[in-house]
């Protein structure tokens, strides 16, 4: 069966950097595209982008642009999140959540990853 | 970007009863509209997609209606198990956005 399977949570100081892993099992990695998204406590959720897994190109939201990076290690069949510079409001849950192949509907989502940013 | 108004955001319903929740899109999506269901804790689960397909495993007690800009998820015969927020979310256009979320309690 498809899994997505995120790693643990993160405490965090202000300004230091984070890494999320998601590790994806039940399907050829490199077919779908891996999206990510963000849920600050008690909020609403937010789309934060895309990683190719076949090319590895990533896309961003604008407000994820320049501290956030989407890597991936596809001979792991695995997506990243990087985080640098953590700031007070990245405090959230981040999932990974995995497109269907013909449209972006997320059928499919990590368990989440809390990253709690607290000096 | 297109903006999900979402209404309302909580809503108080009896066991058995049937509610609606409304989404509105800033333009038209063209039923690039999905719906999801999370409960606390937990990670967002898919229940309708293209605005009215019905994802494999949910019950049909859940439909998707609607077209153009004002889309809705109907909830019929409501179960406990139903206790929950619910957000749509638009895939038509870059960047996709979520509505703001619907909180359902039981009354």
């Amino acid at each position: 069966q498809i899994q997505l399977v995120q790693s643990g949570p993160e405490l965090k100081k202000p300004g230091e950097s984070v890494k999320i892993s998601c590790k994806a099992s039940g399907y050829t990695f490199t077919d779908y595209a891996m999206h990510w998204v963000k849920q600050a406590p008690g909020k609403g959720l937010k789309w934060m982008g895309w990683i190719n897994t076949y090319t590895g190109k990533p896309t961003y939201a604008d407000d994820f642009k320049g501290r956030f990076v989407f890597s991936l290690e596809a001979s792991a069949s695995t997506a990243n999140l990087q985080i640098s510079n953590l700031k007070n409001e990245d405090t959230a849950t981040y999932f990974c959540a995995r497109e269907t192949g013909s449209s972006d509907w997320f059928a499919y989502w990590g368990q989440g990853t809390l990253v709690t940013v607290s000096s | 970007d297109i903006q999900m108004t979402q209404s309302p955001a909580s809503l108080s319903a009896s066991l058995g009863e049937t509610v609606t929740i409304e989404c509105r899109a800033s333009e038209d999506i063209y039923n690039g509209l999905a719906w999801y269901q999370q409960k606390p804790g937990k990670s967002p689960q898919l229940l309708i997609y293209n605005a009215n397909s019905l994802h494999t495993g949910v019950p049909s007690r859940f439909s998707g209606s609607g077209s153009g800009t004002q889309y809705s998820l109907k909830i019929n015969s409501l179960q406990s198990e139903d206790v929950a927020s619910y957000f749509c979310q638009q895939y038509y256009d870059y960047p996709y956005t979520f509505g703001a979320g619907t909180k359902l309690e039981l009354k």
